[in-house]
């Protein structure tokens, strides 16, 4: 099972690029790697999933490297609204046993 | 609008009392699944369903009991027997059970606050 490594916290300023890097050093063949997004008593919204390279959707990107041992979620121009707490998830369903675990996340915060 | 929908969205339990939470998805999906999260805290698995009349044990099963008799529903139940049950409650279903993958992603509900009083 992938065991995710992210920062605790992050600060920024509206109208920003923010990149945050997840660590997962022991991602197996098979895993896709998964972010999301969640504001204080809410449940956590998905944002984006990738495999490998690149992708891109409306509201972020992924960007994997070769050896799929860290990823970067990357949010272009950041609002007030994008302080939220983000969990890079990895793993798979073993058996039909949910192997997925979530850790702290990390908290950004957006500053105007 | 297709989702998971979980209610109540608080909920107040005397000591010595069982407690239900609901959770209801038309998202057709086979997979279901209970956390809870305490404040500051990730997602920790209570139980999970494959399928209808189907749940296993997830990490802190203890002290919560689960039925799925039918597909779009998955309650659970807080008992006595869990002594510190205040937390964030969130339900979660995926497509089928399996790996994750493009098209089989979990999807989570808007999450329920029990507080023992």
């Amino acid at each position: 099972l992938a065991k995710t490594t992210q920062p605790i916290s992050m600060d920024s300023y509206e109208g920003q690029e923010v990149n945050i890097t997840c660590s997962h050093n022991n991602i197996a063949t098979n895993d896709y790697i998964t972010w999301y997004q969640q504001f204080p008593s809410q449940g956590p919204r998905f944002i984006i999933q990738g495999y490998k390279t690149k992708v891109t959707n409306e509201v972020a990107s992924l960007f994997i490297p070769a050896d799929r041992k860290s990823s970067t979620l990357s949010l272009p121009r950041v609002s007030l609204s994008d302080t939220a707490v983000y969990y890079c998830l990895v793993g798979r369903f073993s058996g039909g046993y949910n192997k997925l675990i979530f850790g702290a996340g990390t908290r950004l915060a957006v500053h105007p | 609008d297709g989702g998971i929908t979980q209610s109540p969205k608080y909920l107040f339990r005397k000591e010595g009392q069982n407690v239900t939470l609901s959770c209801e998805q038309n998202l057709n999906h086979d997979a279901m699944y209970w956390y809870r999260q305490d404040p500051g805290q990730g997602l920790r698995l209570i139980y999970y369903s494959q399928i209808v009349n189907d749940f296993q044990k997830g990490d802190i099963a203890e002290g919560y009991s689960v039925s799925r008799e039918k597909k779009e529903s998955f309650p659970l139940t807080v008992t006595s027997a869990q002594k510190n049950p205040t937390a964030f409650y969130l339900c979660a279903s995926s497509r089928v059970p399996g790996q994750i993958s493009s098209g089989n992603t979990i999807y989570f509900g808007e999450g329920s606050w029990l507080t023992v009083v």
